[in-house]
C-alpha cells in the first residue's frame, strides 16, 4: 500500500494563476480531507468528503474547490492564486469503521504564491 | 479563545529527561482526543489516542480530564528521536470525523 500520495511536492505560482493539487489513497477509505498549515500553526480544514460524490466545506474553504468522483481521488483546485494561499497543503484519509478517527496524511504539497 | 490551545514551547530537554505537554480544549462536547507527532517538514502522524481512563504506550502516557477540558502527554526517558512537534487534536461532536488541531508544542531533545 502506498497510503496517501500527493502531487506535486512543491509548486510556485504567480498571483492569479490556477492549479490542482492531486491526492490519491489506496486504502479504500471513505473519508478524505484537505488541510492547510501555515508556518508555526496547526492544520486548518479546507474541505472534506465522506464518500464519492459528497463534499463539504471546512473551516477555511474560500478560494478553493474540490470534487470527489471516485473513492480514491480527492483533488483540490485553486482558481485564482493569492499570496495568502502560500502554505503547506496536506491531504488525509480515514476509514469509515473504527472508533479512533485516525487520519492518515499524505506527505504534503508546499505552495508559494508570488 | 482558540478551540485547542497548547504551549508552543520550545521545550529543550536533555536525553533521559521526563517532559510533559499540556493542552486545553474549549468544546465540552468533544468526543475523541489524540496526540499527533509532526517531524520537521513532514506530515503529522498519529502518536496515540487519549482515553478517559488514561493510557500508556511504552515511554508515552496520555491523560484526559473531561471536567477541566485538559489533555496531557508525558514522555519518559526522552530520546534524541523524540525531537518533533507534538500536536494536540480533538474531534468535535457530530463532526464527520473532522479533526481540530492545536498549533503544536516543539520538543528538542539534546545529547
Amino acid at each position: 500500500n502506498a497510503g496517501v500520495t500527493q502531487t506535486p511536492k512543491f509548486r510556485i505560482l504567480k498571483i492569479g494563476q490556477s492549479m490542482t493539487l492531486q491526492c490519491t489513497q489506496d486504502m479504500n477509505h471513505n473519508y478524505m480531507y484537505w488541510y492547510r498549515q501555515d508556518p508555526g500553526m496547526g492544520l486548518k480544514l479546507i474541505y472534506y468528503s465522506v464518500g464519492a460524490g459528497i463534499t463539504d466545506k471546512g473551516e477555511v474553504p474560500n478560494g478553493y474547490n474540490v470534487s470527489r468522483s471516485t473513492t480514491e481521488d480527492f483533488p483540490l483546485r485553486l482558481e485564482l492564486a493569492a499570496p495568502s494561499q502560500t502554505s503547506v497543503y496536506f491531504c488525509a484519509s480515514s476509514p469509515i469503521t473504527g472508533i479512533t478517527d485516525t487520519q492518515y496524511f499524505g506527505p504534503g504539497t508546499r505552495l508559494t504564491v508570488l | 479563545r482558540k478551540e485547542v490551545e497548547q504551549d508552543p514551547g520550545p521545550f529543550n530537554v536533555p536525553e533521559g529527561a521526563t517532559v510533559a505537554f499540556n493542552c486545553t480544549y474549549s468544546n465540552s462536547a468533544s468526543q475523541s482526543f489524540f496526540w499527533y507527532r509532526q517531524d520537521c517538514r513532514k506530515e503529522p502522524k498519529l502518536l496515540m489516542s487519549v482515553y478517559s481512563s488514561g493510557n500508556e504506550d511504552g515511554r508515552f502516557t496520555a491523560q484526559l480530564n473531561r471536567a477541566s477540558q485538559y489533555i496531557s502527554l508525558l514522555i519518559r526517558d526522552s530520546k534524541l528521536s523524540d525531537s518533533a512537534t507534538y500536536l494536540c487534536v480533538v474531534t468535535p461532536s457530530g463532526s464527520a470525523r473532522q479533526l481540530t488541531f492545536g498549533s503544536g508544542t516543539q520538543l528538542t531533545v539534546l545529547p
